[in-house]
């Protein structure tokens, strides 16, 4: 059973184009959730999504960030216009179920790198 | 998602047992204890989680206070493969998202 599967690994970007990161959660799982991790702090949560709906985005930045989950293919999480400060690892994890008692299963990360 | 306190650091040697605590003193009734760790460079593990009563799997124990208010992740044997940041968190049982909120962690240091 694979894993939680996120690409691309590395990602380069010069400010201004547009970042798209991509993860196929575990199989069976239908509960996706990213999470930023900014250079030397700690993970943030930025949107849980189920199929085809955002569920919580409290977390997203107002402006140029946005995620989805279609029903068919994996979970996207776009960045219009990137910056500097977008520069970090971008996890997802995806989960069998919502109660507290189920476990979040975490990809290897996207490192997105703006020049 | 209640509050838990961690130690910043901890070391430890190899092949020693290894015990850290998370102090969750506003826990309610409803919420689970969950460890996570994060290897260097790598993207956070589920480690265990338990409700109230002592947990054990093949990576770790947990054990948990009668009261709830703080629990113990128990590493049989370090090795210097453990050496990590251990995050531990509390997950409502009947919440909406459940989304983990992770904190500074304790960053455990394994000397050989």
């Amino acid at each position: 059973n694979a894993g939680v599967m996120q690409n691309p690994r590395h990602l380069v970007r010069r400010r201004g184009q547009e970042a798209r990161l991509r993860c196929s959660p575990m199989k069976g799982h239908s509960h996706v959730y990213w999470y930023r991790q900014l250079p030397e702090e700690g993970l943030k949560f930025m949107v849980y999504l189920q199929k085809e709906n955002i569920i919580d985005e409290s977390g997203m930045p107002k402006e140029r960030f946005s995620a989805e989950f279609p029903k068919e293919g994996p979970s996207i999480l776009r960045i219009q216009q990137v910056v500097r400060g977008d520069s970090a690892a971008y996890f997802c994890a995806s989960s069998l179920g919502l109660a507290g008692g189920y476990e979040q299963f975490f990809g290897p990360g996207t490192r997105l790198t703006v020049l | 998602d209640a509050k838990t306190t961690q130690p910043n650091s901890m070391e430890s040697n190899e092949e020693e047992p290894v015990h850290l605590p998370c102090n969750h003193s506003t826990i309610s009734g409803t919420d689970y204890i969950h460890w996570y760790r994060q290897l260097p460079s790598q993207g956070p593990e589920y480690v265990i989680h338990g409700l109230t009563s002592n947990v054990n799997n093949r990576m770790a124990s947990l054990a948990i206070a009668e009261d709830r208010k703080s629990s113990t992740l128990i590493l049989h044997r370090a090795t210097l493969r453990d050496a990590a940041v251990y995050y531990c968190i509390l997950r409502d049982g009947g919440g909406a998202t459940n989304k983990l909120i992770f904190g500074t962690g304790t960053l455990l240091a394994v000397q050989p």
